[in-house]
């Protein structure tokens, strides 16, 4: 059964600074991977996902993450943080299995910006 | 555009209590799903189903029951609540699946259970 892993429960980053957000899966045979964002009061929304081909995958608002198989890793980043982009942040896998999928998601890391 | 619409979004019960929550989406979509939301442990999948008429357990079934007479909506059955029930539920739907295309979430329901 595939896992993830979010390391941070809580990162704070200054307004314009660098934004890097980590994950890290367990699963027996390459996954789907997935980040979605929840700002307060609402429900999740895609930011971006992996499925195959290229590594880099550029999601909505600035955001992007790179597959690294060897590391097990799906490293969210955006380069320079806007107020707007405060909010809790899920990196989720899913398995293979067509038809009967589901989405393991991590705890989360609520993102704060710093004026 | 309504997209997926849950209700109700507060609801406090109190222990022994039964009740319903609600989940519809106007997309068409074949996959829904219900996640209930904790601090500190992210969402995790209660029940899911492919198509009407079809239904499988997620990762946390026990006290919840669900059925999918038709595409558009969803029910999440509570029927003897706990307190360890309170939590905020999500309904999500997605076109095929979340492999192949992205969940689509409600706003949430906050549930107490007293």
């Amino acid at each position: 059964a595939q896992s993830v892993t979010q390391l941070g429960s809580h990162v704070s980053v200054s307004e314009g600074a660098l934004v890097l957000l980590r994950c890290n899966y367990s699963s027996s045979v390459p996954p789907y991977l997935f980040w979605y964002v929840q700002y307060p009061n609402q429900g999740l929304q895609l930011l971006l996902k992996y499925t195959t081909g290229a590594t880099l995958v550029k999601g909505i608002n600035g955001f992007e993450a790179e597959f690294k198989k060897s590391e097990t890793s799906f490293h969210l980043t955006k380069p320079s943080a806007h107020m707007s982009d405060a909010a809790e942040y899920f990196c989720a896998v899913s398995d293979l299995d067509f038809g009967n999928e589901k989405l393991t998601f991590g705890t989360g890391t609520r993102l704060t910006i710093i004026p | 555009n309504a997209g997926v619409t849950q209700t109700p979004k507060f609801q406090v019960l109190k222990t022994g209590q039964s009740m319903t929550l609600q989940c519809a989406q106007d997309m068409n979509h074949e996959y829904m799903s219900w996640y209930r939301q904790d601090p500190g442990m992210g969402l995790r999948l209660i029940h899911y189903s492919v198509g009407a008429g079809i239904t499988d357990q997620g990762e946390v079934p026990n006290g919840y029951n669900v059925s999918r007479s038709t595409t558009e909506d969803f029910p999440l059955r509570l029927l003897s609540a706990a307190p360890s029930q309170t939590s905020v539920y999500f309904c999500a739907s997605s076109p095929r699946g979340p492999n192949t295309g992205e969940l689509f979430f409600g706003e949430g329901s906050r549930l107490t259970v007293l």
